[in-house]
């Protein structure tokens, strides 16, 4: 199994608080991604990065914001979290994009509640 | 915009079987289709890539299939064993930004 860990696995919180979730990988993947899923809607992509300090856009981007200082860490926080956020959250990893090296690896997941 | 399908939403086997999951994309500018295991309450588990430039993939008693010009792919699983009971998801990869678009999943029960 890829090496890819994801901090809290669960968490419960209340509408307004900030919340951050933690993607740890240990294969120096240069590519890392959030997606959510959510029961009707499967698997949709929030934010993703190509590199240290290097992050783009989703589909489901809004009241969302990641950031990667390390290779190894990918952050994503919700900066006022709502009921509409409640899901489980993945980060997965590739080593690479576009056509080569794209096969995506993913986290255990992280299940939150917005109360 | 690209979007994925899957049917059967559910499928019911016997043990032994032979089966075959289904999956369908609009666009067929892809780079490649990624399929997935599921189990209840986990994460997602890779099973076969098959790159926009390749046919079919094959790991074990798993063969994935890709035709681009029809806008399907399908898993075929061979001798159907309890333990391959979960939910199976296709993902197709288009754009250089590797965002995958995800099918609704297809559950699997394989009954011993």
């Amino acid at each position: 199994d890829a090496g890819i860990t994801q901090s809290p696995r669960h968490k419960v919180t209340e509408t307004g608080t900030p919340v951050t979730l933690r993607c740890h990988q240990t294969e120096n993947h240069r590519y890392m991604y959030w997606y959510r899923q959510d029961p009707g809607h499967g698997l949709r992509l929030i934010h993703y990065s190509y590199g240290v300090k290097d992050t783009d856009k989703g589909e489901v981007s809004d009241g969302y914001s990641v950031s990667r200082s390390k290779t190894e860490d990918f952050l994503l926080t919700l900066e006022s979290a709502t009921s509409s956020q409640t899901s489980v959250y993945f980060c997965a990893i590739s080593e690479g994009g576009g056509r080569t090296h794209n096969e995506q690896f993913f986290g255990p997941g992280t299940r939150l509640t917005v109360l | 915009k690209q979007e994925v399908t899957q049917i059967p939403a559910a499928l019911s086997v016997p043990e032994g079987e032979n089966l075959v999951l289904n999956c369908s994309f609009t666009d067929s500018a892809i780079y490649n289709l990624q399929w997935f295991r599921q189990d209840p309450g986990k994460g997602l588990t890779s099973l076969l890539l098959i790159q926009s430039s390749q046919r079919e993939q094959t790991s074990g008693r798993l063969n994935a299939s890709l035709d681009k010009s029809s806008g399907r792919s399908t898993l075929y699983i061979a001798a159907s064993q309890p333990g391959d009971s979960a939910t199976y998801l296709c993902a197709a990869n288009n754009n250089a930004g590797n965002m995958l678009t995800f099918g609704g999943g297809t559950r699997l029960m394989v009954k011993p």
